[in-house]
């Protein structure tokens, strides 16, 4: 069975700064991982997803994440938030190589101060 | 990229009612769909699996007999919440799996049961 942990429901960042949203996974097999982003009343978009290829992935509106097997994490990064990144981000894990069977992490709030 | 809808996008029922949500793909023929429920501030959860022209696949805990799913054409699933009470007002979310494997959402429906 997979499983995601994001760690810190709430991350509030400056308009300009870091973000870092925190994603770990736990997986008998090599997974397959997800970064959705849900903007309020919305349904889920994809930001982007690791699929055992590079480890450094680069997904929409300036995010990334980075895949690091030794400490099983999957870190959503953008090196400066802007106030639309706003939103609601899931860390999803899937093990059969597609999106068909996706267990969810628990969601992050991120907002942005001005 | 994929677009998939859902309709209505809000709906507000009386208790003991019957209420019919559509998901439809709009440029892709999708073979499985999927219906998530979303409780405010939370993850979503699966609900259940649907492959055109055969029987939905219920998760653990959900009444497929409250739940009742129909998969008819390979650009529709219906989800109909029979006999709707305050407890199932949710926002539930569609999603419909392509030739890729890829999971594309829809905008989700707001169901408010008084």
């Amino acid at each position: 069975a997979q499983s995601v942990t994001q760690l810190g429901s709430h991350v509030s960042v400056s308009e300009g700064a870091l973000v870092l949203l925190r994603c770990n996974y736990s997986s008998s097999v090599p997974p397959y991982l997800f970064w959705y982003v849900q903007y309020p009343n919305q349904g889920l978009q994809l930001l982007l997803k690791y699929t055992s290829a590079a480890t450094l992935v680069k997904g929409i509106n300036g995010f990334e994440a980075e895949f690091k097997k030794s400490e099983t994490s999957f870190h959503l990064t953008k090196p400066s938030a802007h106030m639309s990144d706003a939103a609601e981000y899931f860390c999803a894990v899937s093990l059969s190589g597609s999106a068909r069977q996706l267990t969810f992490g628990s969601g992050t709030q991120l907002t942005v101060l001005p | 990229g994929a677009v998939v809808s859902q309709h209505p996008s809000r709906v507000i029922c009386k208790s003991g009612t019957s209420v019919k949500i559509e998901c439809r793909s709009l440029d892709f023929q999708a073979t499985t769909m999927f219906w998530y429920r979303q409780f405010p501030k939370q993850s979503l959860m699966l609900m259940a699996t649907s492959n055109e022209g055969s029987k939905a696949t219920y998760e653990q805990g959900v009444e497929k007999d409250k739940f009742l799913i129909n998969h008819a054409s390979l650009t529709l699933s219906t989800l109909t919440v029979t006999s709707a009470h305050p407890e199932d007002s949710s926002f539930y979310i569609c999603s419909a799996s392509g030739p890729l494997n890829e999971q594309f959402f829809g905008p989700g429906t707001r169901l408010t049961v008084l």
